[in-house]
């Protein structure tokens, strides 16, 4: 079965400099959502999309920002990085009544 | 905002073992599953489960949403079935709320 895919798996990134996070969510899953994992921290909601229009915006920085596209794909975009924005980042998808998928995570180093 | 508590934070267990793990949520949910966080930090979904009882081989859940809590059943524990068991709930809200997670260390 068709997973949600992420990439890339690991970037390292210096302070300051801009990362991008691109998502491919389950065919036929309307809902795309943003996940923020710290290290030893339970995983905190960013931003979602429900047929690609934001739905629903957490704690998640002014520097952040986020799109879903036409063909569904979302991308997580992160300017100005901090030593603090080191995490995981996944990317989930769902529709009703199915639940949330989770993808694999890309865990981001700023150093 | 909705609270979800899991219990224990943590637990070692001998090969073999059963064990079972607790979610107690503050108030009702449309939606409830459990997740297996394995060492390499991804995320499985074990169950989709907001009411009733299910079973996936060695592993079973049951949630009693008027009661507010749900339940996670390993049996035959095994070193595989080591990481961190997240319960996480959403109640009309667009989003999964996370507990704080249980960290499981099987020993050989």
């Amino acid at each position: 079965a068709a997973g949600v895919i992420q990439s890339p798996r690991h970037l390292i990134k210096e302070k300051r400099e801009t990362a991008t996070l691109k998502c491919y969510p389950i065919p036929r899953h309307d809902t795309v959502y943003w996940y923020q994992q710290g290290p030893g921290q339970d995983p905190q909601f960013l931003i979602s999309f429900y047929e690609k229009m934001q739905s629903d915006k957490g704690s998640i920085p002014d520097r952040f920002s986020a799109q879903q596209f036409s063909d569904y794909h979302s991308e997580l975009n992160m300017s100005s990085l901090e030593l603090g924005d080191s995490a995981l980042y996944f990317c989930a998808s769902s529709t009703w009544s199915v639940g949330y998928t989770f993808g694999s995570g890309t865990r981001l180093t700023v150093v | 905002g909705i609270q979800v508590e899991q219990s224990p934070p943590d637990l070692i267990l001998q090969e073999g073992a059963n064990s079972t793990l607790r979610c107690n949520f503050s108030d009702s949910v449309n939606n409830l599953q459990w997740f297996h966080q394995n060492p390499w930090g991804q995320l499985i979904n074990l169950f989709y489960i907001p009411s009733g009882t299910k079973q996936n081989g060695r592993l079973s859940a049951t949630t009693v949403a008027t009661e507010r809590y749900s339940l996670l059943y390993i049996s035959s524990s095994q070193t595989t079935d080591s990481g961190v068991y997240f319960c996480a709930v959403e109640r009309n809200t667009g989003k999964l709320i996370f507990g704080q997670g249980t960290t499981l260390q099987v020993k050989p």
